[in-house]
């Protein structure tokens, strides 16, 4: 039972470049989630998914999309990478409302 | 809409001290209320959880009570150590039950 993976740990872009975060989930929890963190600011959501088949903004989704494969798969998509977009991204899970579950993070950094 | 507030750091503690993290939130309904601890170079995971007023969470020596009249869910140990050293998160289940409203993170030093 690995939780919540996360790929790749850590990546490098220029300016303009695309990527896609993977995270995957193998507790068949319904709910998943993109958040990322910065310095004294947090944790701030950029997207969720309630359930398969459905995706919701959260507070920072700009520069961002999201795609829920199936039940276990959530990826992030960064179009066309900003400086402001380097950060620590983190995926997790939910079963039902209460506690999430975090994979390790991916740390991103846009020369 | 609903929020958190806990108390700024970071806090730095002798091995051994008592610890208190404040935490205060704002929110309609009856919402669970969580503390995440994050280690360096790591994700968040749960430390303890309440999820009705006067019920107290605990975990690893960490305690918090549930309190709707002062809505508050302050965080305390009573003796830390320097594993203890981290960031620790409030946070809450919003109204909907789909999202975690988190505060901002206190960090923790703790000299040995």
């Amino acid at each position: 039972n690995a939780g919540v993976t996360q790929t790749p740990k850590f990546q490098v872009l220029k300016t303009g470049q695309s990527m896609t975060l993977q995270c995957a989930q193998d507790m068949n929890h319904n709910s998943m989630y993109w958040y990322r963190q910065d310095p004294g600011m947090g944790l701030r959501l950029i997207y969720y998914s309630a359930s398969e088949g459905t995706t919701d903004k959260g507070e920072v989704p700009n520069g961002y999309n999201v795609s829920r494969l199936n039940k276990r798969e959530f990826s992030l998509r960064l179009e066309s990478a900003a400086p402001s977009q380097t950060s620590v991204y983190f995926c997790a899970s939910m079963a039902r409302p209460s506690e999430q579950y975090f994979g390790p993070g991916t740390r991103l950094t846009v020369t | 809409g609903d929020s958190v507030t806990q108390m700024e750091g970071p806090v730095t503690l002798s091995e051994e001290a008592f610890l208190t993290i404040n935490c205060t939130y704002t929110a309609t309904g009856y919402p669970s209320l969580f503390w995440y601890v994050q280690y360096p170079g790591e994700g968040l995971q749960l430390l303890l959880k309440a999820t009705k007023a006067d019920d107290k969470g605990s975990n690893k020596g960490f305690e918090a009570t549930y309190r709707k009249e002062t809505t508050s869910f302050h965080l305390e140990k009573g003796s830390v150590q320097v594993s203890d050293s981290a960031v620790y998160f409030c946070a809450l289940s919003d109204t909907g039950g789909f999202k975690t409203i988190f505060g901002a993170g206190t960090r923790l030093f703790v000299k040995a």
